[in-house]
């Protein structure tokens, strides 16, 4: 049962434009979600993170909301650029206390010039 | 300031003989988890471990696979009889004390397993 999904496996835009990336989940109980990047060849990077008491979180460039009533998060970036062209992966800590992180599958984002 | 170190970064093995994967946490890391990303997934828990305890092991499939953190070196994920099915991109991570759950963990670059 996957508790952390993200339907779009590939999203084309604009440089420029803005990217948004999807992710829903299924368990109430959490802490903190948390994107990560990755690039062919490497591992993920940690973007940026929203706890639960929050709603938006922003950094830069990068901007996560946060549907509690949904249970759906979104990764927005603006603008976008060629070289945030990579894999985005959400992921939340799931119900243990071990800090193992739960993925989405991924969404492939390629930002054209 | 060195990451995760993980080697190699790429290792091809006969069906039937065993795989180790080798994973230095960063420097003053004493938590280290291992995950597996098969082809079009995405990364899937194994094992998390602190030096010389195996904390949780809920993702560690039940035969082949086993994961040690001696008290000196490198943590070691070992795939004894390797399948294809194995076949898949092994990522380590690591962080200090505990999890700041905030950040998430430091990842290393991955080794690339082929089972031919």
């Amino acid at each position: 049962d996957q508790q952390v999904k993200q339907n779009s496996p590939s999203l084309s835009v604009q440089e420029g434009r803005i990217s948004i990336l999807n992710c829903d989940y299924t368990n109430s109980m959490f802490d903190y979600f948390l994107w990560y990047k990755k690039y062919p060849a490497e591992g993920p990077t940690f973007l940026i993170s929203i706890s639960s008491i929050k709603d938006k979180n922003e950094d830069g460039r990068f901007t996560v909301f946060l549907n509690k009533s949904a249970k759906h998060l979104s990764l927005h970036i603006v603008p976008s650029q060629p070289g945030d062209s990579a894999v985005y992966f959400c992921a939340e800590y799931g119900s243990s206390n071990t800090g193992k992180l739960i993925f989405g599958q991924g969404t492939t984002l390629q930002v054209k010039p | 300031n060195a990451g995760v170190m993980q080697n190699p970064r790429h290792l091809v093995r006969r069906r039937g003989q065993e795989a180790r994967l080798r994973c230095s946490p960063m420097k003053g890391h004493s938590h280290v988890y291992w995950y597996r990303q098969l082809p079009e997934e995405g990364l899937k828990f194994m094992v998390y471990l602190q030096k010389e305890n195996i904390i949780d092991e809920s993702g560690m499939p039940k035969e082949r696979f086993s994961a040690e953190f001696p008290k000196e070196g490198p943590s070691i994920l070992r795939i004894q009889q390797v399948v294809r099915g194995d076949s898949a991109a092994y990522f380590c991570a690591s962080s200090p004390t505990g999890t700041n759950k905030n950040y998430g963990y430091t990842f290393g670059s991955g080794t690339r397993l082929t089972v031919v």
